[in-house]
């Protein structure tokens, strides 16, 4: 299976109500970050968790970290319509080849959410 | 407006004939990056670039080619497209060699019959 896995595959909520995206993945991580892709579009970034982060705010947005379980979650709280899109969880680890650092991120295979006017 | 260029959206192939997907990005971005987002796999990323003539593998680099002669522009390359080579195709871009963030085109949607 994969690095980033999410949970649920789909959600479907009425407007204003608060929904839950988790994500959980395998080995250690530099940081952790979430986007969005709207329909037919590209991803855009939501925001970004650093492995020493338990938990972090952006707007309507809360993502929380926990290490110990290797997993995440995205609470977006007082949907919109709006908000429909898909979610993705993408987590960065860090290797080095030939004296040099690199970062790698890889991507879940996304939540669907979908918010009812 | 700081944006990553996907060109074309969409396309509509047959077996074998070679084709190039042009991405550009006027941000000044050293790092680029191909993905490919199939259903049920996510997005898996094909080749990256951390600066001018400075390319590696990804995760699926089979198929594919890229260059990168020029910051802005990171074209990717299917000599012999195959069947299995349909999917919806991102590129993004990143500041620095090595982003924590990515900015990523709009999409190709290819068809290979």
């Amino acid at each position: 299976s994969q690095q980033g896995e999410e949970d649920p595959q789909a959600l479907s909520i009425q407007e204003g109500e608060n929904a839950t995206m988790n994500c959980s993945y395998k080995t250690s991580i530099n940081n952790l970050q979430w986007y969005r892709q709207n329909s037919g579009r590209g991803l855009v970034h939501l925001i970004l968790i650093r492995s020493n982060e338990r938990e972090k705010h952006s707007g309507r947005l809360r993502v929380t970290l926990d290490t110990s379980k290797k997993s995440s979650s995205l609470l977006i709280t007082a949907s919109r319509a709006a908000d429909t899109a898909s979610y993705f969880c993408a987590t960065r680890t860090d290797f080095n080849a030939g004296g040099t650092s690199y970062g790698k991120l890889t991507f879940g295979q996304g939540t669907i959410l979908t918010v009812h006017p | 407006e700081a944006q990553v260029t996907q060109n074309p959206r969409y396309l509509i192939t047959v077996t074998g004939k070679k084709l190039t997907v042009t991405c550009s990005q006027n941000m000044n971005h050293e790092y680029m990056s191909w993905y490919r987002q199939d259903p049920g796999l996510g997005l898996r990323q094909i080749y990256y670039s951390m600066n001018v003539e400075v390319t590696d593998k990804g995760d699926v680099p089979e198929g594919y080619k890229v260059s990168r002669k020029e910051k802005r522009n990171f074209p990717l390359i299917l000599e012999s497209p195959s069947p299995n080579q349909t999917s919806l195709y991102f590129c993004a871009s990143g500041t620095g060699s090595n982003p924590d963030i990515q900015y990523f085109g709009a999409g190709t949607r290819l068809s290979v019959l």
